[in-house]
């Protein structure tokens, strides 16, 4: 199995330029996380997904926006880059049933540097 | 306040030594307690799951949970430098999206 695979590894953008950032799991999770890690400040929660068709707002959502069509993918979109969305971005998923609370697996991470 | 508090280190300690991690938390509702390790240029893996208070052992790695002092624990024993990572406490409630990370521990284990 792979996991949590996610694509790019590295990214240089221009303040205003566009891009996604991809990530796609094969375990068949129902949740899916985009996180951002920011030097000493921990993960933050940007936006997180209980199924296909569903999607909403983590603590961080300014500047992003995602999608889920497929249990399998979900995009992270980047519309206007800002040098403050500098930061090391990774996808996670977990199953979670019955109000449980499971393991999340993470992908490899996505640094991206905005300049 | 932030939900969860963890001193970002660094921590060094010799090979051998007994190490320990903590964490503290705000919310009460939390029930689940976990720590991550993140080898550096890596996603986080999980490392030890705990529900409510108590204890958990695995293998040199002892989770230790207080709910009455909001307090988490991670003891290493014996360390090896391949423990050298970052360790992040991790709490939320039922849901799985209310998971809030610490800011992560930088550990190095010196040969």
């Amino acid at each position: 199995n792979a996991g949590v695979t996610q694509t790019p590894k590295f990214r240089i953008l221009k303040i205003g330029q566009s891009m996604t950032l991809q990530c796609t799991q094969d375990m068949n999770h129902n949740y899916m996380y985009w996180y951002r890690q920011d030097p000493g400040m921990g993960l933050k929660l940007i936006y997180y997904s209980v199924g296909a068709g569903i999607t909403d707002k983590g603590e961080v959502p300014n500047g992003y926006n995602v999608s889920r069509s497929t249990t399998e993918d979900f995009p992270l979109r980047l519309e206007l880059a800002a040098p403050s969305q500098t930061s090391v971005y990774f996808c996670a998923s977990s199953y979670i049933s019955n109000g449980g609370n499971t393991e999340a697996f993470f992908g490899q991470g996505t640094r991206l540097t905005v300049v | 306040q932030k939900e969860v508090e963890q001193d970002p280190g660094p921590l060094s300690v010799p090979e051998g030594a007994i190490v320990s991690l903590n964490c503290t938390y705000s919310n009460s509702a939390f029930q689940y307690f976990m720590w991550y390790r993140q080898y550096s240029r890596k996603g986080p893996e999980l490392l030890m799951y705990t529900y409510s208070s108590g204890n958990k052992e695995d293998g040199r790695f002892t989770a230790q949970v207080d709910k009455s002092s909001k307090y988490i624990s991670l003891f290493i024993r014996d360390s090896q430098p391949s423990d050298s990572a970052t360790y992040l406490c991790a709490s939320g409630n039922t849901g799985g999206f209310k998971t809030i990370f610490g800011a992560g521990t930088r550990l190095f284990v010196k040969a």
